[in-house]
């Protein structure tokens, strides 16, 4: 799997969009981007994937750069229930199921 | 459906005792993992299954651990004899072929 590098920290004032960066410049053909995020004391939540296109589900949007060296999750308005610890994964598709492995992720405060 | 299921959600035990993790992963997921999260190490695979077989066990840390699979309703992970160092939060994740994972909410290990 891609290594993945994130920002240790964010903050996001209420209501406004949330936008994460990650960087996964060896990422190869047939990984996917993955999005989870951990809500304190709980276990890891699925946010949303991708390959190349853009992608968006009620949660949010992921952007990826054209090169897939980096993508961008962007939480539209977030809330302060948004506050958790956001991971950004590479991961094998197609008939290699690679396993989902967890950096140290970005941790986002959403300040009221 | 309720989700993945665990339990205990918290064990507190002495040293050299025997653990056991259960897990009920939700019905008709075909792929079931074990994960363990610490604040030194952050969230590691352990092993996991797919139709109750088990495929990559190369997060296991040592002999203490195994972990079963009998069906596809139920897998257990073992630690004979605890020690203080397995001290973590155990999550248990399934998924539907390699679709997202659903995590559930965790076991709280505390070895003394």
């Amino acid at each position: 799997d891609a290594k993945t590098t994130q920002p240790p920290s964010m903050d996001c004032a209420e209501g406004r969009a949330a936008n994460l960066p990650c960087n996964h410049s060896t990422i190869s053909g047939n990984e996917y981007v993955y999005w989870y995020r951990q809500i304190h004391s709980q276990g890891p939540q699925y946010i949303i994937h991708g390959l190349k296109n853009n992608e968006t589900n009620e949660m949010a949007s992921l952007i990826i750069t054209e090169d897939r060296k980096s993508s961008t999750l962007i939480l539209p308005h977030a809330t302060l229930r948004d506050t958790a610890v956001y991971y950004c994964i590479g991961r094998a598709g197609g008939t290699s199921y690679g396993k989902l492995t967890f950096g140290q992720g970005t941790i986002l405060t959403v300040h009221p | 459906d309720a989700g993945v299921i665990q339990s205990p959600r918290h064990e507190v035990t002495e040293m050299g005792q025997e653990v056991t993790l259960r897990c009920k992963p939700i019905s008709g997921h075909d792929y079931l993992f074990w994960y363990r999260q610490t604040m030194m190490r952050g969230l590691e695979l352990l092993i996991y299954f797919n139709n109750n077989v088990p495929i990559d066990d190369s997060g296991m840390p040592e002999d203490r651990f195994s972990a079963k699979m009998p069906n596809a309703s139920f897998s257990t992970l073992k630690i004979q004899p605890s020690e203080p160092r397995d001290s973590a939060v155990y999550f248990c994740a399934s998924s539907f072929l390699r679709n997202e994972q659903f995590f559930g909410p965790g076991t709280r290990l505390t070895v003394l």
